[in-house]
């Protein structure tokens, strides 16, 4: 079965930093593009970042440019987001999901990880 | 990178069709066929609908159906069931290789 399993959400206070993770299982990993999308309480998806399938190439929103880097161990099976200088409005459910292969758009979604960014 | 634009709801009776507008611009919507659409049912993760404007993955019902004229794209649900009660986001790849999510419309079915 495929499957995604994010992690390493809670509360942090603000320019505090966290580290996701998604775990991955039941499809060639490293064949595929991974993103990150978000979720603030009661709003909609809002795209993170994505990242390719070696590593060698990833784009950001602008909300998190500077702040936010992805990366994957592709021995692991795993993709991070590193978030630094977090701000409240970074307060949402994040979502891991796998980029369809070699096409634009996303096939399959982890059921999400809570990050509260709170003083 | 401002969201693409959709109603905030749309509702029906069922068995109606109802349709769900994305208005983007020339560097998302209007620039490629990389539309992708999600249903996301509450405390749900979201779930793919449509991509590449009108493709339907395996397992998703003939009822959803998509077109696309210049920066508009526009989800049809028709024969609308109680099922169908969801939250509908439109997705689209961008001409700086970052991707725009729509603001989100939230399906009623009275």
């Amino acid at each position: 079965e495929v499957q995604l399993v994010e992690s390493g959400g809670g509360l942090v206070q603000p320019g505090g930093s966290l580290r996701l993770s998604c775990a991955a299982s039941g499809f060639t990993f490293y064949n595929f593009w991974m993103h990150w999308v978000r979720q603030a309480p009661g709003k909609g998806l809002v795209w993170v970042s994505r990242v390719n399938s070696d590593g060698s190439i990833t784009n950001f929103a602008d909300s998190v440019k500077g702040r936010f880097t992805i990366s994957r161990d592709n021995a692991k099976n795993t993709v991070y987001l590193q978030m630094n200088s977090l701000r409240d409005e970074d307060t949402a459910v994040y979502y891991c999901a796998r980029g369809a292969f070699r096409a634009y758009y996303m096939d399959v979604w982890g059921r999400g990880t809570t990050v509260t960014v709170s003083s | 990178q401002s969201a693409l634009t959709q109603p905030a709801s749309v509702s029906g009776s069922p068995g109606q069709s109802i349709t769900i507008s994305c208005t983007g611009t020339s560097s998302d919507v209007g620039a490629y066929n990389y539309v992708s659409w999600y249903q996301q049912h509450p405390g749900k993760a979201p779930k793919l609908l449509i991509y590449d404007v009108s493709n339907r993955p395996s397992g998703v019902s003939n009822r959803f159906s998509v077109s696309k004229s210049d920066y508009t794209a526009s989800l049809t649900i028709s024969g609308l069931q109680a099922e169908d009660e969801a939250d509908y986001y439109c997705c689209s790849y961008t001409s700086s290789s970052t991707y725009v999510f729509g603001t989100g419309t939230k399906v009623t079915v009275l």
